[in-house]
């Protein structure tokens, strides 16, 4: 499968604990999203890379999260002290810029958390 | 008021009508997502337009930049088309990030 991965799929923790989310992007992809959905709502943007490079950071990315992309492929979302808000889907998306692309972005299966 | 409103919320339909889904924006776009959501959560990208009409099957999305609308409409809607349908939107302004509708829960019934 040479779709977007996330891993875990599913993760249940208690409140307080922290927590990390890893995104496989499609190979050859040089963008990296991460989104979070909650219940019956719509995702919303938390972050997004070019190749190692945070570009723009979601006001709703408090001081508790933070994302990572260190060579360029694989990226992690890790979340401290855990709060029951927190509780969602994380949705991680990939997609290839560049002067002669669309840039669509293509989403992976998402990590549903659980905080206790 | 959101950026990006979809109607109806939800929608009921018997196999083999007509569907429309509309998605209304109020910000500059450099182009609007069609994506459909399966219970479990993972999104898969429709059509991804920027002007004028895509079709894909029994899918149609269409668009009008000046009326900042656009609409998925399904012909012969079959019960495996159950799903929630989303209309997300790439600002023009020098960002990739999308802006998300809430979604239109869509129920087909045999």
């Amino acid at each position: 499968d040479t779709g977007v991965s996330q891993d875990p799929r599913h993760k249940i923790t208690k409140r307080g604990q922290n927590v990390t989310f890893r995104c496989d992007p499609i190979s050859e992809h040089n963008r990296l999203y991460w989104y979070r959905q909650t219940l019956g709502q719509g995702p919303e943007f938390l972050t997004y890379f070019q190749n190692e490079a945070q570009l723009e950071k979601s006001r709703l990315l408090s001081d508790r999260f933070s994302a990572e992309r260190p060579k360029g492929s694989f990226s992690t979302l890790e979340i401290q002290r855990t709060e029951q808000g927190d509780s969602a889907m994380y949705l991680c998306a990939s997609s290839l810029a560049g002067r002669w692309t669309d840039n669509e972005q293509f989403f992976g299966p998402g990590t549903r958390l659980t905080v206790l | 008021k959101n950026e990006v409103e979809q109607s109806p919320q939800n929608l009921t339909a018997q196999e083999g009508e007509f569907i429309t889904i509309n998605c209304s924006y109020s910000v500059g776009i450099s182009a609007l997502h069609w994506l459909q959501q399966h219970p479990g959560g993972g999104i898969v990208s429709l059509f991804m337009l920027s002007s004028g009409k895509k079709k894909h099957g029994r899918l149609i999305a269409t668009i009008n930049i000046q009326e900042k609308h656009s609409s998925l409409h399904i012909t012969a809607s079959h019960p495996r088309d159950s799903a929630v349908y989303i209309c997300a939107v790439r600002s023009r302004h020098n960002t990739d990030k999308l802006i998300f509708g809430t979604g239109t829960r869509l129920q087909v019934f045999p």
